[in-house]
């Protein structure tokens, strides 16, 4: 069974730093492109990030230059480093798995996590 | 980036109705179109890719079609847990982006 379990959200200023983590198992990790998406309090679906099994990456506009995608495939786990948080990184952070053949479609979620950035 | 628009924004509708919701892209985007549903805290669940691919798992009464900038999800005859948002996403481009998402209610 595919299981996607993400950790490391919290309360965190303006301006802090927080990094997400997500623990894969049930599928061979690093098989698979992963990706970000959150959502902020009563609103809709934004993707964030995306790594493929090679290591490309690539980030939303509202989060380059801040926010850093990476994964241990020794671990079969994904991650977001977000730094110079925002009022509107506000949201639930969802980690995703990546359909076969079209990395940006999301065939499995984990839980997310919820992130706050607020003083 | 592309836009994508639903409509309608919210529908009420009883069990065993058929269910139509549209999405619009602002620009073609071929078939790279996937539909998902999410019930309230809950994580979103993939129901339809590549425009008219069912997903694994994924009940028949959930049908796409289209292409180029207009496509539409059917449910044939709605059942209780069918009640939800309904979220459009392109990845025919990067950014991928979602639609603003459709709340189907019971009536």
């Amino acid at each position: 069974e595919v299981q996607l379990v993400e950790s490391g959200g919290g309360l965190v200023q303006p301006g802090g730093s927080l990094r997400l983590s997500c623990e894969a198992s049930g599928f061979t990790f690093n098989t698979y492109e992963m990706n970000w998406v959150r959502q902020a309090p009563g609103k809709g679906l934004e993707w964030v990030s995306y790594i493929g099994g090679s290591g490309i990456t690539l980030y939303a506009d509202s989060v380059q230059g801040r926010f850093t995608i990476s994964r241990d495939n020794g671990k079969n786990s994904l991650y977001l480093q977000m730094n110079s948080l925002r009022v509107e990184d506000t949201a639930v952070y969802y980690c995703a798995r990546g359909l076969t053949g079209d990395g940006d479609t999301c065939d499995y979620w984990g839980q997310g996590t919820l992130v706050t950035v607020s003083s | 980036d592309i836009q994508m628009t639903q409509s309608p924004s919210s529908l009420s509708a009883s069990v065993g109705d058929r269910v139509t919701i549209t999405c619009r892209a602002s620009q073609s985007i071929s078939s790279n179109l996937n539909w998902y549903h999410q019930k309230p805290g809950k994580a979103p669940k993939l129901l339809i890719y590549t425009a008219f691919s069912l997903q694994s798992g994924v009940p028949s009464r959930f049908s796409g079609s289209g292409s180029g900038t207009d496509f539409t999800l059917t449910i044939s005859s709605l059942q209780p847990e069918d009640f939800a948002t309904y979220y459009c996403q392109q990845t025919y481009s990067v950014p991928s982006t979602f639609g603003q998402g459709t709340k189907l209610e019971i009536k």
